[in-house]
């Protein structure tokens, strides 16, 4: 989606490891999301951030912290991988909740 | 807070039959409300929006919903599917905050279209 890039789009990792997902927006957009979506779960929030240092945790933030240096990028990690953690993680922008969200292409994530 | 339900986690039609996916919503204020469509592999893209103006409201690809608050729904339709609306529709629900309440998602409907 324009304005908004994740890095990688696919990773396999071994258990245990650290992993860090990166989220980047050229938007200027205030809020910034992650998700992640599995399987009769549907989009479940891990954490989210309203500004620079400002962040908080979603429904599903055990195992995962964030960090949000700079306005344009968010960053999700894991800080040791389980199998569990094996999905598909989607970052999201908003600025105005009455256009929605902007989502990113996602990072298929696979932990072995 | 928010929720919303749809119903029918998987949908199935004939090709240039009427497509309807059903959404209901709670919130204790006048809302925000999304259609979202994901086709495979990708992210989720904006179909449509309903923010408070013109309750029928018109989207891409020839979808349209309809905001009716005595029912709090916001069903999604299509008056002649195609092979190419095959993907997940999530509906969604704003009150107007952002934060973790920003946007709450039903957990989806998968759309497949039979020739």
């Amino acid at each position: 989606d324009a304005g908004i890039t994740q890095s990688p789009r696919h990773k396999v990792t071994e258990t245990g490891t650290p992993v860090t997902l990166r989220c980047h927006q050229t938007e200027n957009h205030r809020y910034m999301y992650w998700y992640r979506q599995d399987p009769g779960h549907g989009l479940r929030l891990i954490h989210y951030s309203y500004g620079v240092k400002d962040t908080d945790k979603g429904e599903v933030s055990d195992g995962y912290s964030v960090s949000r240096s700079k306005t344009e990028d968010f960053l999700l990690t894991l800080e040791s991988a389980t199998s569990s953690q094996t999905s598909v993680y989607f970052c999201a922008i908003s600025e105005n909740m009455g256009d929605g969200y902007t989502f990113g292409s996602g990072t298929r994530l696979t932990v072995v | 807070a928010q929720s919303v339900t749809q119903l029918g986690s998987h949908v199935s039609v004939s090709e240039g039959a009427l497509v309807l996916l059903r959404c209901n919503y709670s919130s204790s204020v006048p809302p925000y409300l999304f259609w979202y469509v994901q086709y495979p592999n990708q992210g989720l893209q904006l179909l449509l929006k309903y923010t408070s103006a013109a309750t029928l409201v018109k989207g891409i690809n020839g979808f349209e919903a309809e905001f009716k608050k005595s029912e709090t729904s916001f069903h999604l339709t299509k008056p002649s599917a195609h092979m190419s609306d095959a993907a997940e529709y999530f509906c969604a629900v704003s009150d107007g905050g952002g934060g973790a309440d920003g946007l709450t998602f039903g957990k989806g409907t998968h759309l497949i279209i039979q020739p």
